[in-house]
């Protein structure tokens, strides 16, 4: 089946210690994004890929980084730099067309230790 | 830039009572406009979607939204809740100009009785 896989579920990171969460996707979508979810503010941006080697920063960037060597992989690292790092992180991608809606992985859920 | 408002974090019904859980947008273009639905610790997944077609939009497990262009709002509807229905709710917009972005609301608890 299609679908999009994050891993790890859990993640426990001591303070800083960079760690990077594995975002893999069979849906043959050129889209790809990463939003953290806190408690009460919803789903906000971290970084999108519309394509191959291309990426964008978010609305939340600061002390994250991303790759996308691969169409199907959109591995996301949480920096030293991110002051504070325990969140859900949620994994999505899209076909380029706004009529399509996006699909997402079940998570990774980063606590600092 | 595209914005969602969604009024109360937390709605409790009774189970086979309405569910109304409410979504106002901005947008400076004629907008796309989701809603999803998270249980605990889990991705999102769709409910339904409006892309201009109908603006009643019927979706999964008997959910509906109508778009109401001059109250720029897009509520999600269920006639009687059940017990499963309990979850989060995000109301999510994008700017109907070729690459998708969504913008989402804060998101509605809902809490179902028995």
């Amino acid at each position: 089946d299609g679908g999009i896989t994050q891993s790890p579920k859990y993640l426990f990171r001591k303070e800083g210690q960079n760690v990077t969460l594995s975002c893999e996707q069979n849906l043959n979508h050129d889209a790809m994004y990463w939003y953290r979810q806190d408690p009460g503010q919803g789903l906000r941006l971290i970084y999108y890929s519309q394509i191959v080697n291309d990426f964008q920063k978010g609305d939340i960037a600061e002390g994250y980084s991303v790759s996308r060597e691969k169409k199907e992989s959109f591995p996301l690292t949480v920096t030293s730099a991110q002051k504070n790092p325990t969140a859900f992180y949620l994994c999505a991608s899209s076909t380029e067309s706004g009529l399509t809606e996006a699909f997402f992985g079940q998570g990774t859920r980063l606590t600092v230790v | 830039a595209q914005s969602v408002t969604q009024l109360g974090s937390h709605v409790s019904v009774s189970e086979g009572a309405l569910v109304l859980l409410r979504c106002n947008y901005s947008s400076s273009v004629p907008p796309y406009l989701f809603w999803y639905v998270q249980y605990p610790n889990q991705g999102l997944q769709l409910l339904l979607k409006y892309t201009s077609a109908a603006t009643l939009v019927k979706g999964i497990n008997g959910f509906e939204a109508e778009f109401k262009k001059s109250e720029t709002s897009f509520h999600l509807t269920k006639p009687s809740a059940h017990m499963s229905d309990a979850a989060e709710y995000f109301c999510a917009v994008s700017e109907n100009t070729g690459f998708q972005k969504l913008v989402f609301g804060t998101g509605t608890r809902l809490l179902v009785s028995p």
